[in-house]
């Protein structure tokens, strides 16, 4: 059992909207950043989303993170096939000094 | 261009040991965190111990705790994790990452491939 929580899953066809939603703690989300990873089938897991919100050099500004409290969301627009893959929260924990990180959303491209 | 790269992987017997090694290159080490996470497979991420840019703070997961020793070795680039008393559980694969700055709490902007870790009699 993570200790951040995810949806297992979400779908959404091609060229729309979808939102993955990560819920926390005031030791984690409430009181560090939120990272976003995502992970390509068979692939490493590659930074996303940092600092809540900011995107790494070269990250397409289809996706967008968000914050509120102790609850997170990683937002992409314009789906596209590629997209489909498992998306990570991640927060530093303060109580249990060390990274704590939900238990993945598969994405699934309709 | 920055790199990581995990090796020392391997089959090993439940109670047996592995050293983990994790090479650096296109940045400036001792400047950046380093962090070890792991995956077992079909399942999610999870962290396992990090390590400031001295060494000289570190921090593990409680399910490693008094287990596994992470150390790093500043002047050749390299990141380690030494495993002991190894279970079933820990099968995994393990990847190396690098925080974006010094401190442990910096985001793990650079994972490597990841090397695998099968525990099994």
């Amino acid at each position: 059992q993570s200790v951040l929580t995810q949806p297992p899953s979400v779908s959404e066809a091609p060229r729309q909207r979808v939102t993955i939603s990560c819920s926390g703690a005031s030791s984690n989300i409430g009181n560090n950043p939120v990272n976003w990873y995502q992970q390509l089938p068979g692939k490493a897991p590659q930074l996303l989303i940092y600092d809540d919100a900011l995107l790494p050099s070269g990250v397409s500004d289809r996706f967008s993170g968000s914050k509120s409290g102790t609850s997170a969301s990683l937002a992409i627009s314009g789906l596209q096939s590629e997209d489909e893959a498992d998306y990570y929260c991640a927060a530093w924990d303060d109580r249990l000094n060390g990274w704590v990180f939900g238990g993945g959303t598969k994405l699934t491209v309709l | 261009e920055v790199q990581v790269l995990e090796s020392g992987g391997g089959l090993v017997q439940p109670g047996g040991s592995l050293r983990l090694s994790c090479a650096a290159s296109g940045f400036t080490f001792f400047s950046h965190a380093m962090t070890w996470v792991r995956q077992a497979p079909g399942k999610g991420l999870d962290w396992v111990s990090s390590t400031s840019g001295t060494g000289g703070t570190t921090y593990y997961a409680d399910s490693v705790k008094g287990r596994f020793t992470i150390s790093r070795d500043n002047s050749k680039n390299s990141l380690y994790l030494q495993m002991n008393s190894l279970r079933v559980e820990d099968t995994a694969m393990y990847y190396c990452a690098r925080g974006h700055g010094s401190l442990t709490t910096a985001e793990l902007d650079y994972w490597g491939r990841g090397t695998l870790v099968t525990v099994s009699s």
